[in-house]
């Protein structure tokens, strides 16, 4: 069954860098979104991207947040300038045609730990 | 605004007995989708289930189904004959028109064998 993959697994950086969390969606799939889950909370929307651009986002997702489909297969999010408070298990998920009549489906997550 | 309620924060169930967890959800979209996501200590969402808001019918997936009361703006998730690996973390969530995603907060499941 085709998935989601994340990649890195984890990834450790020192607070104030910039770090780009890689996702590689379901192949046929057009609706992607990223996800993020800080320890023991809920899962929090962090952006929706269709049809190359950026669909909805979040209160979140503010000016140190960026994302890209560079090359048709890769799902990227990049936070400019990490702060302690972007710890988290970040997740990548996409949908098939008709977003409001299929399911999202998840990739592992990313575990991102700033120092 | 829009919100995803789920009131049991604990819950624990017999092996082999049905349980019932709440999700109600606040919306003024006449069209969303509701989904349950099942998430283990591993970490790992799991898509159990969805129902979209035109469907008449409740959703089923194996032992899990969605009873879906749209007037009382309800989603309930149903295991049936529960198993130890279902001890987990479950999310109920919904996506609007707008294609925002709420979760709601998460029920913890403890099947007692």
């Amino acid at each position: 069954e085709p998935e989601v993959t994340q990649t890195p697994s984890h990834q450790v950086t020192q607070m104030g860098q910039e770090v780009i969390l890689r996702c590689v969606p379901i192949s046929n799939h057009l609706y992607f979104y990223w996800y993020r889950q800080i320890l023991g909370q809920k899962v929090e929307f962090l952006v929706s991207f269709y049809n190359n651009e950026i669909s909805e986002k979040s209160e979140i997702f503010d000016d140190q947040f960026s994302v890209e489909r560079p090359d048709g297969s890769n799902f990227t999010l990049k936070i400019r300038s990490t702060k302690l408070e972007d710890s988290a298990m970040y997740f990548c998920a996409s949908g098939g045609q008709g977003r409001l009549s299929q399911p999202q489906h998840f990739g592992d997550g990313t575990r991102l730990s700033i120092l | 605004a829009q919100k995803i309620t789920q009131t049991q924060p604990g819950m624990f169930v017999q092996e082999k007995e049905a349980v019932t967890l709440d999700c109600t959800y606040d919306t003024s979209d006449q069209s969303y989708g509701l989904f349950w996501y099942k998430q283990p200590s591993s970490g790992e969402m799991i898509f159990l289930i969805y129902q979209g808001s035109y469907d008449e019918q409740n959703a089923t997936e194996g032992r899990y189904s969605l009873n879906f009361q749209k007037a009382r703006k309800s989603a309930n998730l149903v295991i049936s004959a529960s198993q130890l690996g279902d001890s987990a973390m479950y999310f109920c969530a919904m996506v609007t028109s707008y294609d925002k995603v709420i979760f709601g907060p998460g029920t913890s499941l403890s099947v007692i064998p």
